[in-house]
């Protein structure tokens, strides 16, 4: 089963700090990358999402950073606030709709607190 | 606009019942997909659609079905629930492979005793 790893699993940040998570894949065929917001009892919200022809892309204080060689992606937000606590998921996927049942994978999830 | 909407949000059963999740979208969107979430384990994909009378495997379909009738409703059905099919139910669609992003219902938790 194709995987995606995450880390770190929790994460606690002071407020106005950067926030790092970190995401690796193996299978060279993903061509797109999302990272997924989940607010407990809510479903996950799509936050940003970066494809492999680019090596960063940025969205107000979220941002991807990319490397293919590597087979890494991060998400680093800045200014971290109390309203950015909740999980992130990072996933991977391939859009065909032939096999498209093991080419859509997500993470563990990391838990992200981010104190006052 | 509702978004994706599921029923029931909450359910308890005992082993060897069955039950049906509803999902429901008003967005048009030709995909959609069940998932079921479980601690520290992500998201993992049961059944999914690509368009209206279709239905394809996903990483975990053993023991659930699923169907669309209707281009707007998928039905998630577990005909002989099992402690392990503990979990949290979210829905999703899209209207495009992965292309776009995919629009996650409020989720589902279903508890079997």
């Amino acid at each position: 089963q194709q995987q995606v790893k995450q880390s770190p699993q929790s994460l606690i940040v002071q407020k106005g700090g950067i926030s790092i998570i970190n995401c690796a894949y193996e299978n060279t065929a993903f061509d797109y990358f999302p990272w997924y917001q989940q607010f407990p009892g809510k479903g996950p919200a799509l936050l940003i999402a970066i494809r492999p022809d680019v090596s960063e892309k940025k969205e107000g204080r979220f941002t991807i950073s990319f490397n293919k060689s590597a087979k890494q992606f991060s998400l680093h937000i800045m200014d971290s606030q109390p309203g950015d606590s909740a999980t992130y998921f990072c996933a991977a996927s391939i859009p065909s709709k032939r096999n498209y049942g093991q080419n859509f994978v997500f993470g563990p999830g990391t838990r992200l607190s981010v104190l006052p | 606009n509702a978004g994706v909407t599921q029923t029931p949000k909450f359910r308890v059963l005992k082993t060897g019942q069955s039950m049906t999740l509803l999902c429901a979208q008003d967005m048009n969107h030709e995909y959609m997909y069940w998932y079921r979430q479980d601690p520290g384990m992500g998201l993992r994909l049961i059944h999914y659609s690509v368009g209206e009378g279709t239905t394809a495997k996903g990483e975990v379909p053993d023991g659930y079905n699923v169907s669309r009738l209707k281009k707007q409703n998928f039905l998630l059905g577990l005909e002989s629930a099992a402690p392990s099919q503990t979990s949290v139910y979210f829905c999703a669609s899209s209207y495009d492979l992965a292309g776009g992003s995919q629009y996650f219902g409020p989720g589902t938790r279903l508890t079997v005793t």
